[in-house]
């Protein structure tokens, strides 16, 4: 089992929508959470932490739940701009990246 | 927010020859940086973990005598690509963790990349 496993994806969704990514992740001795967006040949960049009493950042909004060991991140009213790789992040004593899940907004 | 240049940003070389990829924190001071590298469409993978004045911890499956890491300083950390081959080839990234104790320690802050293109 991946220590961070995230939807396959691709999601392909027109402007407007809502679109929802899971992530769940194997080390229940995690300490920190996160979501990165990664644009095509770019760096990582940071999206929002994730609390347990989960957090809001304007159209995103992150969840997670320790029990589960599991984290989300929805995007209401997508844009076009919203079209990236969205990478679930676990830190610990390690940090690990999950293979990411690809978003493709369309007009 | 903090800010990690990387340099080059991009580099082509013959097989055989050594690269080296420098990484700076600007206007923080990091204790922690991290060697990363992605193949096309694929996640990030951490190679190293690269400590001020101590040696690079690497990951299982990376030759440290392929990948040197040199962290001297608290703003600079290089990665030397030794006798680079096609295989290679791939986007390196690292990122730097500010120091313990402060409310963003666990978020890393990455540079730019390097694409690096071995012939």
């Amino acid at each position: 089992r991946k220590e961070v496993e995230q939807d396959p994806g691709p999601f392909n969704v027109p402007e407007g929508a809502t679109v929802a990514f899971n992530c769940t992740y194997s080390n229940s001795a995690s300490q920190s959470f996160f979501w990165y967006r990664q644009d095509c040949r770019k760096e990582p960049k940071l999206l929002m932490s994730v609390y347990s009493s989960g957090n809001e950042d304007g159209r995103f909004t992150a969840q997670l739940n320790r029990a589960s060991q599991y984290i989300s991140l929805l995007i209401r009213d997508s844009k076009l701009s919203d079209s990236a790789t969205y990478l679930c992040v676990v830190g610990g004593f390690k940090t690990i990246f999950g293979a990411g899940t690809r978003l493709f907004v369309k007009a | 927010g903090a800010v990690v240049s990387q340099h080059p940003s991009r580099v082509i070389c013959k097989s055989g020859t050594s690269v080296k990829i420098e990484c700076r924190s600007l206007d923080f001071q990091a204790t922690t940086m991290f060697w990363y590298r992605q193949f096309p469409k694929q996640s990030l993978m951490l190679m190293a973990t690269s400590n001020e004045g101590s040696k690079a911890t690497y990951e299982q499956g990376v030759e440290k005598d392929k990948f040197l890491i040199n962290h001297a300083s608290l703003t600079l950390s290089t990665l030397t690509v030794t006798s680079a081959h096609p295989e290679d080839s791939s986007f390196y990234i690292c990122s730097a963790r500010d120091r313990p104790g402060l409310k963003n320690y666990n978020e890393q802050f990455f540079g730019p990349g390097t694409r690096l293109t071995v012939l």
